[in-house]
């Protein structure tokens, strides 16, 4: 089984649509769990972060995280062209030299 | 700030052929990462260095080699290259923060693309 799990999709939605995209993972150690963004031919960018459980909210993103189910979870509200773009979850424990083990990323596409 | 610079954004190389992938920070972070990118695949971790003089083997580090002769350089050197090293590759680096103060994020450069024919 992978550390981390993503379901690659591709996804496709219209623009205004509730966008949730998942991950799940086999490592209880994990702590913190991130959610970066990459554009076409750009690097990821840290798009949202959680530690533990909980539920965080920034805007249009909500992030989820069920340690007792090993899932998490980003929702985008009211999706936009603009959020097209491949979405990576990010998982990694306390310390460990800061190192992330990533999904295999989402790849989203809002249609206007 | 330029955050993260790679160099070359692109490159060919015939198999067998030696190259080095450079990557520079100006952020002053202790912490620098390689990551290949292979389709539908994710980010891989190549190799890790968590200060000048110190790098460590990540998850795929085999036909690869690194060195942190100082804080802001980090370059990753191919040395026989293989049509099994046609990827993107992503340098990245961030900083450890004040415990309770949360975790800083990874930066990442824009990428070279390499690809062996």
């Amino acid at each position: 089984q992978k550390e981390v799990e993503q379901d690659p999709g591709p996804l496709s939605v219209p623009e205004g649509a509730i966008v949730s995209l998942n991950c799940t993972y086999s490592n209880s150690a994990f702590q913190y769990f991130m959610w970066y963004r990459q554009y076409s031919r750009k690097g990821p960018e840290l798009l949202m972060y959680t530690y533990s459980s909980g539920n965080k909210e920034d805007g249009r993103f909500t992030a989820q995280v069920d340690k007792s189910s090993k899932y998490i979870s980003l929702f985008i509200r009211d999706s936009q062209p603009s959020d097209s773009a491949t979405y990576l979850c990010a998982m990694s424990v306390v310390g460990g030299s800061e190192k992330l083990v990533f999904g295999k990323g989402t790849k989203l596409t809002v249609n206007p | 700030n330029a955050g993260v610079t790679q160099t070359p954004k692109f490159r060919i190389l015939k198999i067998g052929q030696s190259m080095t992938l450079q990557c520079t920070q100006d952020m002053n972070h202790n912490y620098m990462y390689w990551y290949r990118q292979d389709p539908g695949m994710g980010l891989k971790l190549i190799y890790y260095s968590v200060g000048a003089g110190i790098t460590d083997k990540g998850e795929v580090p085999n036909g690869y080699n690194v060195s942190r002769s100082t804080t802001e350089d980090f370059p990753l050197r191919l040395e026989l290259a293989a049509p099994s090293q046609t990827s993107v590759y992503f340098c990245a680096s961030t900083y450890l923060r004040e415990l309770g103060q949360g975790k800083a994020p990874l930066h990442f450069g824009n990428g070279t693309r390499l690809t062996v024919t």
